[in-house]
């Protein structure tokens, strides 16, 4: 399909791995956007990219969070010494623009289900 | 600040029946958008409804409807006749204009339509 895709779909880990998230863009999109939805935090923005600009990082939790966006599509979050409040569903996201007053609808992919032993 | 309110965690409802989903939000900016996402139980988030600022026209489409109100800083979603495939998170959420594109979203709605 033509959608946004996230892989793997499951990720179960140990406390202290480390864990790579992939998202492929819908093909076109410049914008990328991470979420992670868990319980009793609801859906949270964690970091978004928009073409070649620096990415605004400012809703990852902490400096294990980390994030790439290599030739403008492929997106990869990376979480180092997993702890187990970051088990969630993390969600990616991708808009055809995300210039302000652009076309900003944000599609979203199935998401990774992490969850962190 | 920016914020969104969802008011009401669950709603269970009989098919039919028409059900209001409610949205209120706070921001300082002037321009805005404000989105409904539809959350089945598959889990991918679909989009609903992209709704600016400055239109506050009401929407149809279909058995959806929105209800925009600046005065009171409500994004109201009403589905009529309900039906079982409704059942879903649905969340509102708020994108401020000024080169932050995170969405702010509600905590969701969890709509349950029984037969």
């Amino acid at each position: 399909g033509a959608g946004v895709s996230q892989s793997p779909s499951n990720k179960v880990t140990e406390k202290g791995k480390d864990v790579e998230l992939r998202c492929d863009p819908i093909s076109g999109h410049t914008a990328l956007y991470w979420y992670r939805q868990s319980l009793g935090q609801g859906l949270e923005f964690l970091i978004y990219f928009q073409g070649n600009s620096a990415p605004d990082k400012s809703g990852l939790p902490s400096d294990r969070f980390s994030a790439e966006r290599t030739g403008g599509s492929v997106s990869t979050l990376t979480i180092q010494r997993t702890q187990q409040e970051d088990s969630a569903v993390y969600l990616c996201a991708s808009s055809l623009t995300g210039l302000a007053g652009g076309l900003n609808e944000q599609f979203f992919g199935p998401g990774t289900r992490l969850t962190v032993l | 600040a920016q914020k969104v309110t969802q008011a009401q965690t669950e709603i269970s409802v009989v098919e039919k029946e028409d059900v209001t989903l409610d949205c209120v939000y706070e921001t300082r900016d002037t321009t805005y958008y404000l989105f409904w996402y539809k959350q089945p139980p598959s889990g991918e988030l679909v989009f609903l409804i992209r709704r600016n600022s400055f239109d506050e026209q009401n929407e149809i489409s279909g058995r959806y409807s929105w209800n925009f109100q600046k005065s009171t800083s409500s994004f109201n979603f009403t589905i009529t006749a309900s039906q079982v495939v409704d059942s879903a998170v649905y969340f509102c959420a708020l994108r401020v204009s000024g080169g932050y594109n995170k969405l702010i979203f509600g905590a969701g709605t969890r709509l349950a339509v029984h037969p």
